[in-house]
Order: structure tokens, then sequence, then C-alpha cells
């Protein structure tokens, strides 16, 4: 089966623009998840869809920050308008069930505001 | 609070055999992941414990004490491939995210 699909792999963009990310989850899975690694930190938790609806949004930093997850396929996270500390790897997962057999991840979108 | 401790890097020779530590804060406990990461690439599922003891999975093993708060990942007869990192994390209490330590990075010496 194909896996987290995640575009683009890097984007490079000026602080004040907006960007989009894209997520594609494994056929099926229900539960999509977005996290985030800034340099030198943890991976940490941005929210969690189950189909379209978002059900915990509780790491999302702050206003600027918009998830989507229309007819429950596949995600959007939208910068707007980013600044110097959203750079990071953003991560997509998704998981069919309770992720006690692990999630999947997709590879990253590398984010880098200048 | 919920807080993940692991060593930041380690380096062991091929053929060898590592441990990796992870000790953890709960609160309430629904298990122990570990996952791998190679540089670029996507964390991939290792294991998840969620009672005391070792389980093994080929050169891979992860043990967890739940009274200690600790776990850890051993692996065996160490091949290059290996070097990587490797994340310890704990559901986060109720929900479907998980917590994550901040790695260990793993490098594998010929």
């Amino acid at each position: 089966e194909a896996g987290v699909t995640q575009f683009p792999s890097h984007s490079v963009i000026e602080k004040g623009q907006t960007v989009t990310l894209r997520c594609d989850p494994i056929s099926g899975h229900d539960n999509l998840y977005w996290y985030r690694r800034v340099m030198g930190k943890e991976i940490k938790f941005l929210l969690h869809f189950v189909k379209e609806s978002k059900q915990d949004e509780s790491g999302m930093p702050n206003n600027r920050f918009l998830a989507e997850r229309t007819g429950g396929t596949y995600s959007t996270l939208k910068v707007q308008p980013a600044e110097l500390e959203d750079s990071g790897v953003y991560f997509c997962a998704s998981s069919q069930g309770h992720p006690y057999s692990g999630y999947t991840f997709g590879s990253g979108t590398r984010l880098t505001v200048v | 609070g919920q807080n993940i401790d692991q060593p930041t890097e380690m380096t062991a020779t091929e053929g060898a055999i590592v441990q990796i530590n992870c000790t953890y804060q709960t609160s309430g406990f629904n298990g122990l992941f570990w996952y791998q990461q190679h540089a670029g690439e996507a964390p991939t599922f290792l294991s998840y414990n969620v009672l005391d003891g070792l389980e093994e999975k080929g050169r891979f093993s992860s043990f967890l004490s739940r009274s200690k708060g600790y776990s850890y990942l051993l692996l065996k007869e160490l091949q290059m491939k290996d070097s990587a990192s490797y994340l310890c994390a704990v559901p986060g209490g109720g929900t479907y995210k998980y917590i994550f330590g901040t790695g260990t990075r793993l490098k594998v010496l010929a």
C-alpha cells in the first residue's frame, strides 16, 4: 500500500508570506495527525483529525496556522503569515484506529522561513 | 505534566550491542513507543510496550519498567544502517497524540 505522502518536501519562503503544506494519508485511515519538529527540539503534536473533524487541536501554536481536511481524505496545513519561528519539519501521520500499533508517518516537509 | 528524557547522542561499533535508555513521567500510562528515524526520512514504528518486561523482535528488543518510569531499546549485532535517531514516545493521556522525547542520535562506526 502507498504510505503517507507529504508535499512539498522542502519550502523556503519569506517572512510574511503564506505556505500551504499537503498530506495524503494511507487510504482508509480515518485518523490524521500533524506534528512539527523545530531544530534541536522534540517532535510536537499540532492536531488530530478524525475523518474531516478536528478531534484535538491543542497543539496549534496560534491562529496563523489553519488545518483542513475536506472530505476526510487529504489534509492541508496553511501558515499565514509565516514567521521565522515557524521554520522546522512538519510531519503528517495517519492511523486506522487507535494508534497502539503505531502511526505511519510521512517524510515531512522542511519549511524554512527567511 | 509529561516529560521524556533520552541521551542526545551515542556512538557504537559495528557488530556491538547498544542500549538506548528513556525515562518518562506521565499522568496516567498507556504504553511506550520506540521509533527509528533516518535523516530526512519518516519516523518508522519499532515497538510498543504496555506491560513490564522485555519484548524481542529480531535484532531489536524493547524493555519497560512501569514502576521505575523507564524503558530501553536494545540493538544487537549493530549494522551501519542502524545509524539513525531513536525516538521514545508516550501517548498523551487519554488522547491519540504522542509526547516525544528529543531522540537519541546513534552513530555506528566501522
